[in-house]
């Protein structure tokens, strides 16, 4: 069974640049797995920052973007703020008809 | 604004059931396909189940087909997720979401919590 990946963890420092990765456990992420991305911090439900892989939802800052990068899906994040330290979630479009989210990867901001 | 808002969490025994409702407002509801997605409590997300405009196409998570039943009442503005046969590993949030018609979720309710113990 396949399944989405994400690295567990990652740290950036304020102001840097960060770039989380959503792939399949077998095969590639391509346009047509539309991957999308979600934030949530403790408490809180999902905010959705990108969808269809680069698309910025409204109100979302220009500095998250998202790609595809070689065989995987990429949310990059640039000069980190503190408010971005949260969970990130990928969910991408399978060839069964459904989705699967990642794993999810805790962002630290320090 | 658009609003999702979720009802019909509880405690409930194992093998039990339960009815899970989602009242949307602020947009046209039969617009959108709808889902569920959950949450179990300190890990991650986890996709559930879909159903389409019309109500007539029905998507599930291999982990609850033939247990759970998605529906939709379009006069009622309202999906619903019946939960049969629950187990404990049923015990999660479960958040009602809107998808955007353009390969997202763009909107998400507060969730209802399930909780599944004897």
């Amino acid at each position: 069974q396949t399944v989405v990946t994400q690295e567990p963890s990652f740290s950036v420092s304020p102001g840097g640049t960060v770039t989380l990765t959503c792939g399949f456990s077998s095969g590639s992420v391509s346009p047509t797995s539309y991957p999308s991305w979600y934030q949530q911090t403790p408490g809180q439900p999902p905010r959705t920052l990108i969808y269809n892989t680069n698309t910025r939802s409204s109100g979302v800052p220009d500095r998250f973007s998202g790609s595809i990068l070689g065989n995987k899906a990429a949310l990059t994040i640039t000069g980190a703020q503190a408010d971005d330290d949260s969970d990130y979630y990928c969910v991408l479009f399978m060839t069964s008809g459904t989705w699967a989210f990642g794993g999810g990867t805790k962002l630290t901001v320090l | 604004q658009v609003q999702l808002v979720e009802s019909g969490g509880g405690v409930v025994q194992p093998g039990g059931s339960l009815r899970l409702s989602c009242a949307a407002s602020g947009f046209t509801f039969s617009d959108h396909v709808m889902h569920w997605v959950r949450q179990a409590p300190g890990k991650g997300l986890e996709w559930v189940a879909a159903v389409v405009r019309d109500g007539n196409e029905k998507l599930y998570a291999e982990s609850v087909k033939g247990r759970f039943t998605i529906s939709r009442d379009n006069s009622r503005n309202t999906v619903y997720l019946q939960m049969d046969s629950l187990r404990p590993e049923d015990t999660s949030i479960y958040y009602c979401v809107r998808d955007n018609n353009a390969w997202g979720f763009d909107c998400w309710g507060q969730g209802t919590l399930v909780i599944v113990s004897s």
